[in-house]
């Protein structure tokens, strides 16, 4: 079953305002993934994480690795309403492909 | 390219009837996979493929057959909805890298949404 804890579930913001969303898991991961899906399409790589501590940047987001490898979370600064869509974070497990996905974020942003 | 595609987009069908999803791919990627999304559950793995002619299953795989005769094509059949694979459904694949490991981008199509009444 779902092995990864994503939260919130939802959020609804202000258009400017900062996000940060986490996910957790009771077991390590070696790779840490975040997703994001717009309504009606499949989900698109946004940031990818494989070395526990590691900090990475795509524009307005920000992942890390959590160092016990157990954790990760994403931040987005100065959202903007093309954000809106949910965020999956996604773990994967040595060099198994397989990928867990966490239950998702749901962001709304208000212009 | 295309990338990833899946037919039909949307589909009712009666408990008991059958039907086959279809997941196309122009990438020449070597691995496939079926999931199912439902509200507040994430995405769940049905069942995957590491190549042509090899199928595996995932996390959920009961109620469902899948075939890939084809390295572009994976296949989800559903021999008898049940109301319970009201769900909608991704394709996605993934290629392997020059070093050998499968890479983490796994690129999804557009999904079918699928009721079953």
């Amino acid at each position: 079953g779902q092995q990864l804890n994503q939260s919130p579930q939802s959020m609804f913001i202000q258009e400017g305002e900062d996000v940060s969303m986490n996910c957790t898991s009771s077991s390590i991961f070696n790779t840490w993934l975040w997703y994001k899906q717009d309504p009606g399409e499949g989900p698109v790589l946004l940031i990818a994480l494989y070395k526990a501590g590691e900090l990475t940047s795509n524009g307005r987001l920000t992942a890390q690795f959590g160092i016990t490898r157990k954790d990760s979370f994403l931040n987005i600064s100065a959202s903007i309403p093309s954000d809106v869509g949910i965020y999956f974070c996604a773990g994967r497990k040595g060099s198994n492909y397989k990928l867990t996905f966490g239950k998702g974020t749901l962001l709304t942003v208000n212009p | 390219n295309a990338g990833v595609t899946q037919t039909p987009k949307f589909r009712v069908l009666k408990t008991g009837q059958s039907m086959t999803l279809l997941c196309a791919q122009d990438m020449n990627h070597e691995y496939m996979y079926w999931y199912r999304q439902d509200p507040g559950m994430g995405l769940r793995l049905i069942h995957y493929s590491v190549g042509e002619g090899t199928t595996a299953k995932g996390e959920v795989p009961d109620g469902y057959n899948v075939s890939r005769l084809k390295k572009q094509n994976f296949l989800l059949g559903l021999e008898s909805a049940a109301p319970s694979q009201t769900s909608v459904y991704f394709c996605a694949s993934s290629y392997v890298a020059s070093g050998g490991a499968v890479t983490d981008t796994q690129y999804f199509g557009p999904g079918t949404r699928l009721t079953v009444l």
